[in-house]
């Protein structure tokens, strides 16, 4: 198994524009997050989803946006990037819940907005 | 709010000590408690996983305790190498996982 994937490793985007993360997992885990973690801070939870087609809020969701319409694809993506969405961007993924199951994590996608 | 605090900050050993690393956070009312490690440029492992009926867990030379009442755990770290350099992160599980900033460890021979 691959685990989580995600691309790309590394992105520099000017303040306005707009991109994807793309995020994939093989192990057919119902339950799948994003985080971003800041310089010298803990992760903090974006969105996440429970199955394909169904997302919700994490703790920092503004200025992000996510689909699920299938079990191994979890896209986040940046609509006018402002440099506050500089961070380092994390999807995880479990079988059942975050109470239940330990998360699995990707490599990361570190992201520079200038 | 749950927070979640974790010291030192950042911790520097010679090889072969025992050490501990320490988590607290403010809200007892946790389902689990869970210690992963982050390599630069690299995403979390999940290291131990304790549920919030459960006093310990152990992995190999890491034994993790969890105290919910006086809202600590301990990650211990035997015999130190200079592979376990690394982040070592803690996360609360309350209606999501609520991380502490780190302590940054290194072992040097």
């Amino acid at each position: 198994n691959a685990g989580v994937t995600q691309t790309p490793k590394f992105r520099i985007l000017k303040i306005g524009q707009s991109m994807t993360l793309q995020c994939a997992q093989d192990m057919n885990h119902n339950y799948m997050y994003w985080y971003r973690q800041d310089p010298g801070m803990g992760l903090k939870l974006i969105y996440y989803s429970v199955g394909a087609g169904i997302t919700d809020k994490g703790e920092v969701p503004n200025g992000y946006n996510v689909s699920r319409s299938t079990t191994e694809d979890f896209p986040l993506r940046l609509e006018l990037a402002a440099p506050s969405q500089t961070s380092v961007y994390f999807c995880a993924s479990s079988y059942t819940d975050w109470v239940r199951d330990e998360q699995y994590f990707g490599p990361g996608t570190r992201l520079t907005v200038t | 709010k749950q927070e979640v605090t974790q010291i030192p900050a950042a911790l520097s050993v010679p090889e072969g000590e025992n050490l501990v690393l320490n988590c607290s956070f403010t809200d007892s009312a946790i389902y689990n408690l869970q210690w992963f490690r982050q390599d630069p440029g690299k995403g979390l492992t999940s290291l131990l996983l304790i549920q919030s009926s459960q006093r310990e867990q152990t992995s190999g030379r890491l034994n993790a305790s969890l105290d919910k009442s006086s809202g600590r755990s301990t990650l211990y770290i035997a015999a130190s190498q200079p592979g376990d350099s690394a982040t070592y992160l803690c996360a609360v599980t309350t209606d999501k996982l609520i991380f502490g900033t780190g302590t940054r460890l290194q072992v040097f021979p």
